[in-house]
């Protein structure tokens, strides 16, 4: 069973599309992260949400907009998308904040987005 | 601004031996530390978590030190198999922030 999921694993559109990408966890946890990694390996939170409200939101531009319509799932909506989009991105959960090892971060297996 | 330096991109080690790898940061005071091992084309799987006031932390073939004076974290995996091979991220982390490492590719050859 798949502890968190997302689709679709690839995608390729054109500049100026707007694209989601869905998120879900079935693990019970109360927080939901998305991360982008560039393609210099880094891996960035974007946000994150506890219990379906934004706790986290680093400095993204605001075509992404993350959405949570109940505490399993997390999806990352994506407007007049640019070349610069282009990355993996990566959903993930955790029972609570990262305080602790019961706290630990479980990862989706990412969605590889390539804007043309 | 803050900083997180994994020693070199890619490290080979061969089999049987202890890779060492190398977590090193500036201008940060996390309050934790996480090691994650990343195969292609996969999500990041956590691996172990210290803390700012442990100095060593132990899960099977696998231990983390961590210097909050040397602002450094080592991550040893004794006893290294080819299936160890994969890059390995750490993560620091305080409050509501957590920035990652670049990652180390560890190649263990047979």
């Amino acid at each position: 069973d798949t502890a968190v999921s997302q689709t679709p694993k690839y995608l390729v559109t054109q500049m100026g599309n707007d694209k989601s990408i869905k998120c879900e966890q079935n693990l019970g946890h109360d927080t939901m992260y998305w991360y982008k990694q560039d393609s210099k390996k880094f891996l960035k939170i974007m946000f994150s949400y506890n219990n379906k409200e934004l706790i986290i939101n680093e400095t993204v531009p605001n075509r992404f907009s993350p959405k949570s319509p109940d505490k399993a799932h997390l999806n990352l909506h994506i407007n007049s998308l640019e070349l610069g989009d282009s990355a993996v991105y990566f959903c993930a959960s955790s029972q609570d904040k990262w305080r602790d090892t019961t706290d630990t971060q479980y990862f989706g297996p990412g969605t590889r987005l390539t804007v043309l | 601004s803050q900083k997180i330096e994994q020693n070199s991109e890619a490290l080979n080690i061969q089999e049987g031996k202890t890779a060492t790898l190398t977590c090193n940061y500036t201008n940060y005071s996390p309050a934790y530390l996480q090691w994650y091992r990343q195969d292609p084309g996969r999500g990041p799987v956590f691996l172990l978590l210290i803390r700012e006031n442990e100095k060593e932390k132990r899960k099977e073939r696998l231990k983390v030190t961590f210097d909050t004076t040397l602002k450094q974290s080592l991550f040893h995996i004794t006893a290294s198999q080819p299936a160890d091979s994969a890059t390995y991220l750490c993560a620091l982390a305080r409050d509501d922030k957590i920035i990652f490492g670049k990652g180390t590719r560890l190649h263990i050859l047979p």
